[in-house]
């Protein structure tokens, strides 16, 4: 099935850096929504954004829905080690149920 | 309950076998969906019911796959005949059904080893 590309795959920081990734579809999404998923456990919603160019924070987490439709951008600030885990992005097109998620982009921070 | 729970959280099933897994959704979520995660990959959509309803099986990646929710509540995502690619963790998520109904609640999920 069509998945998102997300970049970087991974990524290795200290803490304290701020961190950038993002995710590129072909298609166009309605919706784009930011996941993090800790091992062994499901996803968890981080961020929903709604409109193109709408700029959105959760705390130390700021998210981005590029004015294509066809991206999206997450920032995470002054990194700490419970940041650690694999972050989806997923796309939704308006009147539809699926989500379509990218392939994760893990994050390691060290202490 | 405080979120989506499944059983069993671990599955061990011979090649051939039939399983059943099952999701309780939160409760008075009307829709619930169903997601395929193998190993290094994003969720993939399997299936989706408003209440009892199956609105939409376009994911389901063959014929061994079966879903129901005959109450509109408790879901149970069958498997006929396992085989090796069905190994994976399934994911069930559900949402209010609402207008926010993109914003879907995923239980830990069931990892499913064929072996």
């Amino acid at each position: 099935g069509q998945q998102l590309n997300q970049s970087p795959q991974s990524m290795f920081i200290q803490e304290g850096e701020d961190v950038s990734m993002n995710c590129t579809s072909s298609s166009i999404f309605n919706t784009w929504l930011w996941y993090k998923q800790d091992p062994g456990e499901g996803p968890v919603l981080l961020i929903a954004l709604y409109k193109a160019g709408e700029l959105t924070s959760n705390g130390r987490l700021t998210a981005q829905f590029g004015i294509t439709r066809k991206d999206s951008f997450l920032n995470i600030s002054a990194s700490i080690p419970s940041d650690v885990g694999i972050y989806f992005c997923a796309g939704l097109v308006t009147g539809y149920s699926t989500l379509t998620f990218g392939k994760g982009t893990m994050l390691l921070v060290s202490p | 309950g405080a979120g989506v729970s499944q059983s069993p959280r671990y599955k061990v099933a011979k090649r051939g076998q039939d399983v059943a897994l099952r999701c309780d959704p939160i409760s008075g979520h009307v829709s619930l969906f169903w997601y395929q995660q193998a190993l290094g990959q994003g969720p993939e959509f399997l299936t989706y019911f408003q209440n009892e309803a199956q609105l939409d099986k376009s994911g389901l990646p063959s014929d061994r796959f079966f879903a129901e929710r005959p109450e509109g509540s408790v879901s149970t995502l069958k498997i006929q005949r396992t085989q090796q690619e069905d190994s994976a963790v399934y994911l069930c998520a559900s949402n209010r059904g609402d207008s926010r109904y993109y914003e879907q609640y995923f239980g830990p999920g069931t990892r499913l080893t064929v072996t």
